[in-house]
């Protein structure tokens, strides 16, 4: 099984700030990842896939980089909409796994 | 628009069973990959189990194993996930989630989710 380290577990971050999220596979997955928001009582909503790529709808202050281990959530210029907790998600192998999440405060 | 709109979940005692439908719409729903995936109360997510469009291959994760079991009725637009055996550790809320037309894909789609209690 393909273990996801996310670090941190929490970050509380004023407005405007600049937030990096980080994904590490447990071993090489090409560029399999995609990150998600879930704002509280809501479904997971997709914010990255394949490690870089845009999705239609998601603010542009939300990339994503890396590929093989390393993985990077960048939030530029956080926004109060943006409190929630992020996940990243492998899908090169089963069984399919998540990272144990990021919780984002605004401060 | 997609829409993917859960039902079944509900309180049952360990051991019992219960099972889950996804009823959904705005796709062509047998070219998709469709997963289960749950979050434990306070938890983070957790992948349950997937099926191909058509439901000829399905997966598990190892916690579920032997005890769930997926399908889709393509006719009907539903996905379903039946529940065996139940645990106190399988209490949490259920989701169904959209693939692509393979596994290696990402949920674009989600439903609300339906909440499972285990409990005597």
């Amino acid at each position: 099984e393909i273990v996801l380290t996310q670090s941190p577990d929490f970050q509380s971050v004023t407005p405007k700030e600049k937030v990096t999220i980080t994904c590490r596979a447990s071993q090489s997955i090409g560029t399999s990842l995609h990150w998600y928001q879930q704002k509280p009582d809501q479904s997971p909503n997709l914010l990255i896939k394949y490690a870089s790529q845009s999705i239609s709808g998601v603010p542009s202050r939300f990339s994503g980089s890396g590929s093989g281990t390393d993985f990077t959530l960048t939030i530029n210029s956080l926004e109060a909409e943006d409190a929630a907790a992020y996940y990243c998600h492998q899908s090169n192998s089963f069984p399919l796994t998540f990272g144990g999440g990021t919780k984002v405060e605004i401060k | 628009e997609v829409q993917l709109v859960e039902s079944g979940g509900g309180l049952v005692q360990p051991g019992g069973s219960l099972r889950l439908s996804c009823a959904a719409s705005g796709l062509t729903f047998n070219n998709y990959v469709m997963s289960w995936v749950r979050q434990a109360p306070g938890k983070g997510l957790e992948w349950v189990s997937g099926i191909s469009g058509s439901g000829d291959s399905t997966y598990y994760a190892d916690s579920v194993k032997g005890r769930f079991t997926i399908y889709r009725d393509n006719s009907k637009n539903t996905l379903y996930l039946q529940m065996n055996s139940l645990r106190a550790e399988d209490t949490a809320v259920y989701y169904c989630a959209k693939g692509g037309y393979s596994y290696a894909s990402y949920f674009d789609y989600w439903g609300q989710g339906t909440l499972v209690t285990v409990s005597s």
